[in-house]
């Protein structure tokens, strides 16, 4: 069984478009995360949520919503895409705030 | 904001080379972790660290919490193919609820 799950594994989709993509966790953690990986590799969080309630909201574009039904879920819906929003997005959770996290495989996000 | 300086960018060794590469930063940290990310995967944690001045392996990988609380080492002792990734340092804070990430080193090792 896949602990943390991320779908679709690629998206390619054109400007302007919405789209989102949806993560689950099977491991029983309280919190979960969205980090976006660059071009460069560079990881930067963009979400966190701890038991459905927002708690991390870093400087993202109001494009990006977030949305947790329940503590083991966490999807992220994206309006409005742009070019630069071209990247891997990884979804994690952890059994607290600043342990260890497990990360899902990802998902390539590509706007064109 | 907090930022991780994490070096080397990059590294190409010889199968068997023992490998070094380490993170500081101007900030304390409570959590200091290690992970690997291999081609189309997620970074995977190999090492976690909670305590400063802890020193922890994981099979041939020994890892340092810094006393001061602002840096970390890896070590990858003998290489392998396999060893062959990016590997990430990370710091964290309880009170915060978030993982700052280091830049990253990729690591070639030819057999």
């Amino acid at each position: 069984d896949t602990a943390v799950s991320q779908t679709p594994k690629y998206l390619v989709t054109q400007m302007g478009n919405d789209k989102s993509i949806k993560c689950e966790q099977n491991l029983g953690h309280d919190t979960m995360y969205w980090y976006k990986q660059d071009s460069k590799k560079f990881l930067k969080i963009m979400f966190s949520y701890n038991n459905k309630e927002l708690i991390i909201n870093e400087t993202v574009p109001n494009r990006f919503s977030p949305k947790s039904p329940d503590k083991a879920h966490l999807n992220l819906h994206i309006n409005s895409l742009e070019l630069g929003d071209s990247a891997v997005y990884f979804c994690a959770s952890s059994p607290g705030q600043g342990y260890g996290y497990t990360f899902g495989s990802g998902t390539r996000l590509t706007v064109v | 904001g907090q930022q991780l300086n994490q070096s080397p960018q990059s590294m190409f060794i010889q199968e068997g080379e023992d490998v070094s590469m380490n993170c500081t930063s101007s900030s304390i940290f409570n959590t200091w972790l290690w992970y690997k990310q291999d081609p189309g995967e997620g970074p995977v944690l190999l090492i976690a660290l909670y305590k400063a001045g802890e020193l922890t392996s994981n099979g041939r990988l020994t890892a340092q919490f810094g006393i001061t609380r602002k840096d970390s080492f890896l070590n990858i002792s003998a290489s392998i193919p396999s060893d062959v990734g990016i590997y990430f340092c990370a710091g964290g804070n309880s009170n915060t609820g978030k993982l700052i990430f280091g830049q990253g080193t990729t690591l070639q090792v030819k057999p």
